[in-house]
């Protein structure tokens, strides 16, 4: 049972778009984790989210955390090729639970 | 500061064989855990070390099992390979036991043949 689902799974997109990523749950977590994976590398992490409703910016890139906590989603304004990855979720409860990914592809 | 390293990088073994795959966590870090990440989806959590106690178990069977060493460090042994158990080994180092950070190593490649 896969407790963090994410969509898309897969993202193809050029370069200036927007695009947003979602990770549902029915569980509530501690707090949630975004994470960044390029291939034959580990994730990164990128934001850590821990109150409901709280919203984080990096750059281009924006978190919110669910107001029931169970939910998180990632926005990317102005998409460059240099965003390309795979994109993690992950809830702490007791230990980290990882989503099933989003594959994005941004092409110049 | 040294980020968490794992060795090897890459290994190929052979079904039945048995491996030992090794991480140092960052420096001042007591927590490791181990995940495992198949091809395409999302890493699943194996076992996590506190302090050189196990906190945590995954749904992995008993051929896996891991152990930390007073300086921190931690080894994952696999027995019995099978061909399913190719896949990359993260270890990812935290400052606590829970609801801390997680920093990854840029994992191990294993293959089974």
């Amino acid at each position: 049972t896969q407790l963090l689902e994410q969509s898309p799974q897969f993202l193809s997109i050029q370069e200036g778009e927007n695009l947003t990523v979602y990770c549902n749950s029915s569980s509530v977590f501690s707090s949630l984790q975004w994470y960044r994976q390029e291939p034959g590398e580990g994730p990164v992490l990128l934001v850590t989210v821990v109150t409901g409703g709280e919203v984080k910016k990096l750059k281009r890139l924006t978190f919110q955390f669910g107001d029931a906590r169970k939910d998180s989603s990632l926005h990317i304004t102005a998409a460059q090729p240099g965003d390309t990855g795979l994109y993690l979720c992950a809830g702490r409860r007791s230990k980290l639970i990882f989503g099933t990914g989003t594959r994005l592809q941004v092409f110049p | 500061d040294a980020g968490v390293t794992q060795s090897p990088t890459h290994l190929i073994k052979t079904r039945g064989q048995h491996v030992t795959l090794r991480c140092s966590p960052i420096s001042g870090h007591k927590s490791v855990s181990w995940y495992q990440q198949v091809l395409g989806q999302g890493p699943q959590f194996i076992f996590q070390y506190y302090e050189k106690e196990e906190r945590g178990r995954g749904n992995f069977p008993d051929r896996f099992s891991a152990r930390q060493f007073p300086n921190y460090s931690s080894e994952l042994n696999v027995n019995a390979l099978l061909l399913g158990d190719s896949a990359l080994y993260l270890c990812a180092s935290s400052n606590g036991e829970m609801n801390t950070e997680a920093f990854f190593g840029q994992g191990t490649r294993l293959t089974v043949v």
